[in-house]
């Protein structure tokens, strides 16, 4: 299976400043199916970005995704008070679909 | 508004059974293949098993393969997990997720939708 490893695990910035997070696959990802979820604590993931640079339904333009083959990032332009989270690539372009194991923003 | 919500949690011995359930609202359930991702305590997420819109087809991660058993039932727009022999290793939260686009085959899509979430705790 692929493992995907993101890095920096936790990330400390300020309101306003740029985040930018990195999703590594130990194999190349199929058809750069890749996505990116954030989680708030006692909620449920959110999907906000599919196909390493769709974004999702009424997701802010703040957050962007790139990449491709084993290498991918998520952006978020300018910090919101309300993007403070966990962040979590995964891969459904190989059987069986996999996900990283987190990034944290936290304010600085 | 599209809804996802999971019902079933709760505890339960080890070798033990319990069967979470998952009402879909506000789209067409049929349509679209259903997973369950869970997250074990403040770990991160893992996939534990698929179906396709038909309900003909079932994919499992090898960690609950030959233990638990998803299913669906599109009349009542409703999927189930029934998980058995259940392990201290099986306690998480339990999501239901919808895939993103209709028809795709499962573990070919990302997931749009997710409900909030049950608990299973397996302890004596």
């Amino acid at each position: 299976e692929i493992v995907l490893t993101q890095s920096p695990a936790t990330l400390s910035l300020s309101p306003g400043e740029r985040a930018t997070l990195s999703c590594g696959a130990s194999q190349s990802v199929s058809g750069n199916y890749l996505a990116w979820y954030q989680q708030k604590p006692g909620q449920a993931p959110r999907l906000l970005i599919y196909g390493a640079s769709g974004r999702a339904t009424d997701i802010p333009d703040r957050f962007s995704g790139s990449g491709s083959g084993t290498d991918f990032t998520l952006t978020i332009s300018r910090l919101e008070p309300e993007d403070f989270a966990v962040y979590y690539c995964q891969q459904y372009g190989s059987s069986p679909q996999t996900f990283g194991q987190g990034t944290k923003v936290d304010i600085k | 508004e599209v809804q996802l919500l999971e019902s079933g949690g709760g505890l339960v011995q080890p070798g033990g059974s319990l069967r979470l359930s998952c009402a879909a609202s506000g789209f067409t359930f049929s349509s679209y293949a259903m997973s369950w991702v869970r997250q074990a305590p403040g770990k991160g997420l893992e996939w534990v098993s698929a179906v396709v819109g038909g309900g003909d087809s079932t994919y499992y991660a090898d960690s609950v393969k030959g233990r638990f058993s998803i299913s669906r039932d599109n009349s009542k727009n409703t999927l189930y997990l029934q998980m058995n022999s259940l392990r201290a290793e099986d306690t998480a939260v339990y999501y239901c997720a919808k895939d993103n686009y209709a028809g795709m085959a499962p573990g070919r899509d990302a997931f749009d939708i997710w409900g909030q979430g049950t608990m299973v705790t397996v302890s004596s």
